[in-house]
This record gives C-alpha cells, sequence and structure tokens, in this order.
C-alpha cells in the first residue's frame, strides 16, 4: 500500500461540465504523477509534479490541468469534460528505492 | 517519439509451464525497466524493476534485460491460474540513483493461465 487515495473513485458526467479528480498520499513523496488508461493506448502520462507549485505536462495533457498547493495533494483538473476524456484515471507517486513508481486505485469517469 | 511495444496477447499456456512476456523499446537512453501486473478492474501492480544487463530473479519471476537489443522480458516459472493477468512493461530514462522519472508504458500482453 503505497498511501495513495483518489477521489472520486466513479464519476458521471455531462460533456461541458468541469471535473476534479483528487490524489492524496500520506508519505510526503515529492513525485506525483496523472495517468490515464484506455484500451488500445495503455497507460499515457498526463501531467506530473515534482513538488508543491511545481507542475509539467506529458504526453497528453491537452484538456487537463493540475494543481499542488500542498506536498499531499494533486488535484486533475478537466476545464470543460468532452466524451473523449471517457478513461480510467490513475495517479501515481514515485519512492526514493530504485526509481519506482506506485499507483493509486483509479479514478472511473464517464462524460455522456 | 519514444516507443514501448509489447503483443498484446493474449498468451495462453497452461498451469506449471513457464509464460514468457517480451518488450522492445526504442529510446537508446533507457536506464530502468519495470514489470507491472494488473488485473481486471485493478491497478497496476508493480512486480520486479531491472537496470542492468542480464537476469534478474524474485521467486518464480525474472526480468531479463538486453540493452544492445533493446529488449526485456518477463519469465513466470511454474505459472498459476492467479497469474492470469495484464502485464505492463514500463521504461524510464532515470537510472537506479533517480527519482522522477516518467514511465513510459507498452499497452500490455493479456496472458491466461489454463488450469
Amino acid at each position: 500500500d503505497a498511501g495513495i487515495t483518489q477521489s472520486p473513485r466513479h464519476k458521471v458526467t455531462e460533456t461541458g461540465t468541469p471535473v476534479t479528480l483528487r490524489c492524496h498520499q500520506t508519505e510526503n513523496h515529492r513525485y506525483m504523477y496523472w495517468y490515464r488508461q484506455d484500451p488500445g493506448h495503455g497507460l499515457r502520462l498526463i501531467h506530473y509534479s515534482y513538488g508543491v507549485k511545481d507542475t509539467d505536462k506529458g504526453e497528453v495533457s491537452d484538456g487537463y490541468s493540475v494543481s499542488r498547493s500542498k506536498t499531499e495533494d494533486f488535484l486533475l483538473t478537466l476545464e470543460s469534460a468532452t466524451s473523449s476524456q471517457t478513461s480510467v484515471y490513475f495517479c501515481a507517486i514515485a519512492t526514493g528505492s530504485g526509481n519506482t513508481i506506485y499507483f493509486g486505485e483509479g479514478s472511473w469517469l464517464t462524460v455522456v | 517519439q519514444k516507443e514501448v511495444e509489447q503483443n498484446s496477447g493474449p498468451l495462453s499456456v497452461p498451469e506449471g509451464a513457464i509464460a514468457s512476456l517480451n518488450c522492445t523499446y526504442s529510446d537508446r537512453g533507457s536506464q530502468s525497466f519495470f514489470w507491472y501486473r494488473q488485473y481486471s478492474g485493478k491497478s497496476p501492480e508493480l512486480i520486479m524493476f531491472i537496470y542492468s544487463n542480464g537476469d534478474k530473479e524474485d521467486g518464480r519471476f525474472t526480468a531479463q534485460l538486453n540493452k544492445a537489443s533493446q529488449y526485456v522480458s518477463l519469465l513466470i516459472r511454474d505459472s498459476q491460474p492467479s497469474d492470469s493477468a495484464t502485464y505492463l512493461c514500463a521504461v524510464s530514462d532515470l537510472g537506479l540513483y533517480n527519482q522522477g522519472g516518467k514511465l513510459i508504458f507498452g499497452q500490455g500482453t493479456e496472458l491466461s493461465v489454463k488450469p
């Protein structure tokens, strides 16, 4: 257990509405990540953070923004949800041992 | 574009057999290599990581790395039905003593172990 909690775990929302997913960690890790997973595409990095207020884009960042105002929380926001953002979203943290990354339980988002 | 390629499968093996999962990567600068297991509806779970050429064993699992061929594999000995899952290969350009690497994942290989 890497001490990662994602919320909400499941959400259905309408096209055009804003959505925020929260990732909370309890072990003070510096690096946090948001990935999405889709059939045929595997896991793709959306955004990542290397500290409070330090974030950067991943390979599929369009339509997403992130914020990290506290070490323990990394928020992913879909400003105006589209059907193409229907996916499973995984938060992850990097631990100090061997550059390893551990995932949270995932958030299933459906945009209708 | 850095790529990680895996056969999507499904790979079907009988119980007790050796399952061999393969992965190739495009970036010669890759330093760290990871295998994750993912059960349906669950999050990826780290099985093993390897940094140096050669073999690394952990119980029934052996990871093999050949940087010259840009190839990494995972062998599962004495396969069990509980090993049935999707196995994800991931690659990072940071090494053993670094944090903060961004993993690039393959699409995963579905493994089915038949009783």
